[in-house]
Protein backbone atom coordinates (compact mmCIF):
# COMPACT_ATOMS: atom_id res chain seq x y z
CA UNK A 1 0.00 0.00 0.00
CA UNK A 2 1.24 3.30 -0.54
CA UNK A 3 2.37 5.52 2.84
CA UNK A 4 2.02 8.66 3.39
CA UNK A 5 4.44 10.47 5.42
CA UNK A 6 3.79 14.60 6.71
CA UNK A 7 6.36 16.83 7.93
CA UNK A 8 6.55 18.42 10.64
CA UNK A 9 4.76 16.12 12.96
CA UNK A 10 4.32 19.68 15.10
CA UNK A 11 4.11 22.90 13.26
CA UNK A 12 4.31 26.31 16.39
CA UNK A 13 2.64 29.01 14.57
CA UNK A 14 1.22 32.59 15.63
CA UNK A 15 -1.98 33.93 14.58
CA UNK A 16 -1.79 35.87 11.43
CA UNK A 17 1.41 33.83 10.05
CA UNK A 18 1.24 31.39 7.62
CA UNK A 19 1.40 27.72 7.93
CA UNK A 20 3.11 25.22 5.67
CA UNK A 21 2.04 21.85 5.95
CA UNK A 22 3.95 18.91 3.63
CA UNK A 23 2.94 15.48 2.54
CA UNK A 24 4.68 12.99 0.42
CA UNK A 25 3.81 9.65 -0.86
CA UNK A 26 5.46 6.69 -1.38
CA UNK A 27 4.66 6.18 -4.81
CA UNK A 28 2.98 8.34 -7.40
CA UNK A 29 -0.35 9.15 -6.20
CA UNK A 30 -0.96 12.00 -9.56
CA UNK A 31 -3.25 14.41 -8.03
CA UNK A 32 -5.77 12.25 -6.00
CA UNK A 33 -4.83 13.37 -2.40
CA UNK A 34 -6.97 15.13 0.17
CA UNK A 35 -6.84 16.82 3.27
CA UNK A 36 -8.72 17.01 6.66
CA UNK A 37 -8.80 18.71 9.67
CA UNK A 38 -9.44 17.62 12.91
CA UNK A 39 -10.11 18.73 15.95
CA UNK A 40 -10.60 17.18 19.49
CA UNK A 41 -14.04 15.60 19.83
CA UNK A 42 -15.01 17.20 16.83
CA UNK A 43 -15.53 15.00 13.37
CA UNK A 44 -13.13 15.57 10.73
CA UNK A 45 -13.71 17.85 8.09
CA UNK A 46 -12.55 17.83 4.64
CA UNK A 47 -10.67 20.76 3.53
CA UNK A 48 -9.24 20.01 -0.18
CA UNK A 49 -8.96 17.11 -2.89
CA UNK A 50 -8.13 16.57 -5.88
CA UNK A 51 -4.44 18.35 -4.30
CA UNK A 52 -6.31 22.01 -4.39
CA UNK A 53 -9.56 21.79 -5.06
CA UNK A 54 -11.31 23.05 -1.94
CA UNK A 55 -13.97 21.49 -0.66
CA UNK A 56 -17.12 23.18 0.19
CA UNK A 57 -17.55 26.09 2.77
CA UNK A 58 -13.62 25.95 2.97
CA UNK A 59 -12.46 29.85 2.93
CA UNK A 60 -9.67 30.36 0.71
CA UNK A 61 -6.70 31.10 3.04
CA UNK A 62 -6.16 27.42 2.78
CA UNK A 63 -4.21 26.44 -0.35
CA UNK A 64 -3.27 22.97 -1.56
CA UNK A 65 -0.47 22.11 -4.23
CA UNK A 66 1.68 19.41 -5.64
CA UNK A 67 0.91 16.14 -7.66
CA UNK A 68 2.77 12.65 -7.73
CA UNK A 69 4.66 12.44 -4.67
CA UNK A 70 5.19 16.27 -3.19
CA UNK A 71 2.08 17.93 -1.92
CA UNK A 72 1.67 20.95 0.40
CA UNK A 73 -1.22 22.76 2.13
CA UNK A 74 -0.78 25.96 2.71
CA UNK A 75 -2.91 28.47 5.21
CA UNK A 76 -2.08 31.64 4.39
CA UNK A 77 -2.77 33.89 7.72
CA UNK A 78 -3.67 31.64 10.63
CA UNK A 79 -6.96 32.15 12.36
CA UNK A 80 -7.44 30.94 16.04
CA UNK A 81 -10.19 28.14 14.62
CA UNK A 82 -6.78 26.68 12.31
CA UNK A 83 -5.43 25.10 15.14
CA UNK A 84 -5.76 21.84 14.92
CA UNK A 85 -4.59 18.84 13.52
CA UNK A 86 -4.49 17.46 9.55
CA UNK A 87 -3.91 14.84 7.85
CA UNK A 88 -3.18 14.08 4.11
CA UNK A 89 -5.01 10.73 2.11
CA UNK A 90 -4.27 9.66 -1.16
CA UNK A 91 -6.65 8.00 -2.99
CA UNK A 92 -5.03 7.11 -6.38
CA UNK A 93 -4.84 3.26 -5.03
CA UNK A 94 -6.82 1.26 -3.02
CA UNK A 95 -6.86 1.21 0.07
CA UNK A 96 -6.86 4.71 0.57
CA UNK A 97 -3.90 5.62 3.13
CA UNK A 98 -3.47 8.61 5.14
CA UNK A 99 -0.51 10.14 6.33
CA UNK A 100 0.42 10.01 10.34
CA UNK A 101 -0.52 13.96 10.68
CA UNK A 102 0.67 17.48 11.57
CA UNK A 103 -0.17 19.53 14.74
CA UNK A 104 -0.70 23.21 13.97
CA UNK A 105 -0.32 24.61 17.43
CA UNK A 106 -0.27 28.26 18.88
CA UNK A 107 3.71 29.47 19.30
CA UNK B 1 -27.07 19.21 6.94
CA UNK B 2 -25.88 15.63 7.08
CA UNK B 3 -25.14 13.65 10.43
CA UNK B 4 -24.02 10.69 10.78
CA UNK B 5 -23.93 9.05 14.45
CA UNK B 6 -22.36 6.29 15.43
CA UNK B 7 -23.38 3.85 18.23
CA UNK B 8 -22.64 0.39 19.69
CA UNK B 9 -20.54 -0.96 22.68
CA UNK B 10 -17.66 0.91 23.90
CA UNK B 11 -15.70 -2.34 25.06
CA UNK B 12 -15.26 -5.56 23.25
CA UNK B 13 -13.60 -8.47 24.59
CA UNK B 14 -10.90 -9.90 23.18
CA UNK B 15 -11.82 -12.14 20.40
CA UNK B 16 -15.25 -11.58 20.29
CA UNK B 17 -16.99 -9.39 17.46
CA UNK B 18 -16.87 -5.21 17.46
CA UNK B 19 -20.38 -4.35 15.92
CA UNK B 20 -20.83 -0.78 15.30
CA UNK B 21 -23.82 1.52 13.42
CA UNK B 22 -23.78 4.82 11.87
CA UNK B 23 -27.54 6.71 11.49
CA UNK B 24 -27.56 9.11 9.05
CA UNK B 25 -30.26 11.92 9.43
CA UNK B 26 -30.38 14.57 6.36
CA UNK B 27 -29.58 12.85 3.29
CA UNK B 28 -30.87 9.20 2.14
CA UNK B 29 -28.59 6.35 2.57
CA UNK B 30 -29.83 5.55 -1.00
CA UNK B 31 -27.52 7.33 -2.76
CA UNK B 32 -23.41 8.05 -2.26
CA UNK B 33 -21.39 5.09 -0.83
CA UNK B 34 -21.15 5.12 3.17
CA UNK B 35 -17.11 4.53 4.70
CA UNK B 36 -15.78 2.84 7.72
CA UNK B 37 -12.46 4.29 9.16
CA UNK B 38 -10.85 4.12 12.49
CA UNK B 39 -8.36 6.02 14.25
CA UNK B 40 -5.70 3.81 16.86
CA UNK B 41 -4.33 6.08 20.42
CA UNK B 42 -1.79 8.50 19.19
CA UNK B 43 -1.98 6.64 15.47
CA UNK B 44 -2.97 8.08 12.00
CA UNK B 45 -6.38 7.30 9.64
CA UNK B 46 -6.98 3.76 8.62
CA UNK B 47 -9.70 3.19 5.88
CA UNK B 48 -11.42 0.06 6.87
CA UNK B 49 -14.23 0.23 3.75
CA UNK B 50 -16.86 1.14 2.13
CA UNK B 51 -20.60 0.00 1.43
CA UNK B 52 -23.09 1.26 -1.55
CA UNK B 53 -26.55 1.75 -0.79
CA UNK B 54 -26.95 -1.19 -2.53
CA UNK B 55 -24.54 -3.55 -0.47
CA UNK B 56 -22.13 -3.85 -2.57
CA UNK B 57 -18.47 -3.30 -0.66
CA UNK B 58 -14.71 -2.76 -0.83
CA UNK B 59 -12.62 -3.81 1.94
CA UNK B 60 -8.97 -3.03 3.30
CA UNK B 61 -7.29 -6.19 2.19
CA UNK B 62 -5.74 -5.80 5.84
CA UNK B 63 -8.92 -6.50 7.54
CA UNK B 64 -10.99 -8.23 4.79
CA UNK B 65 -10.91 -11.88 6.51
CA UNK B 66 -12.55 -10.39 9.44
CA UNK B 67 -14.65 -7.28 8.34
CA UNK B 68 -18.54 -6.82 7.29
CA UNK B 69 -20.50 -4.25 6.58
CA UNK B 70 -23.74 -4.05 5.98
CA UNK B 71 -26.89 -1.01 5.16
CA UNK B 72 -30.71 -1.02 6.23
CA UNK B 73 -32.24 1.56 3.84
CA UNK B 74 -35.39 1.39 6.11
CA UNK B 75 -33.84 2.73 9.23
CA UNK B 76 -31.19 4.86 7.14
CA UNK B 77 -28.29 3.54 8.46
CA UNK B 78 -25.01 1.20 8.05
CA UNK B 79 -23.13 -1.40 10.29
CA UNK B 80 -20.05 -2.74 10.92
CA UNK B 81 -18.90 -6.15 11.99
CA UNK B 82 -15.12 -6.74 12.97
CA UNK B 83 -14.68 -10.38 14.32
CA UNK B 84 -11.72 -11.72 16.32
CA UNK B 85 -11.03 -8.65 17.81
CA UNK B 86 -7.36 -7.69 19.93
CA UNK B 87 -6.01 -4.80 21.24
CA UNK B 88 -4.79 -3.55 17.88
CA UNK B 89 -8.72 -2.92 16.88
CA UNK B 90 -8.60 -0.36 19.90
CA UNK B 91 -9.50 2.58 17.78
CA UNK B 92 -11.73 5.76 17.54
CA UNK B 93 -14.21 4.71 14.85
CA UNK B 94 -15.91 7.18 12.12
CA UNK B 95 -18.72 6.31 10.13
CA UNK B 96 -18.31 8.46 6.60
CA UNK B 97 -20.58 9.77 3.56
CA UNK B 98 -18.48 9.20 0.23
CA UNK B 99 -15.59 7.38 -0.99
CA UNK B 100 -12.65 7.66 -1.14
CA UNK B 101 -13.18 11.25 0.09
CA UNK B 102 -15.48 11.55 2.84
CA UNK B 103 -17.13 14.74 2.49
CA UNK B 104 -19.07 14.34 6.08
CA UNK B 105 -18.36 12.24 9.09
CA UNK B 106 -19.43 11.10 12.19
CA UNK B 107 -17.68 12.58 15.58
CA UNK B 108 -16.41 8.93 15.91
CA UNK B 109 -16.79 6.66 19.07
CA UNK B 110 -14.15 4.97 20.96
CA UNK B 111 -14.01 1.29 21.29
CA UNK B 112 -11.54 -0.37 23.39
CA UNK B 113 -10.81 -3.90 23.38
CA UNK B 114 -10.05 -5.38 26.54
CA UNK B 115 -11.38 -8.14 29.12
Amino acid sequence: EVVMTQSPATLSVSPGERATLSCRASQSVSSNLAWYQQKPGQAPRLLMFGASTRATGIPARFSGSGSGTEFTLTISSLQSEDFAFYSCQQYNNWPPTFGQGTKVEIK
Amino acid sequence: QVQLQESGPGLVKPSETLSLSCTVSGASISSYYWSWIRQPPGKGLEWIGFISYSGSTNYNPSLKSRVTMSVDTSKNQFSLKLTSVTAADTAVYYCARGSPKPDNWGQGTLVTVSS
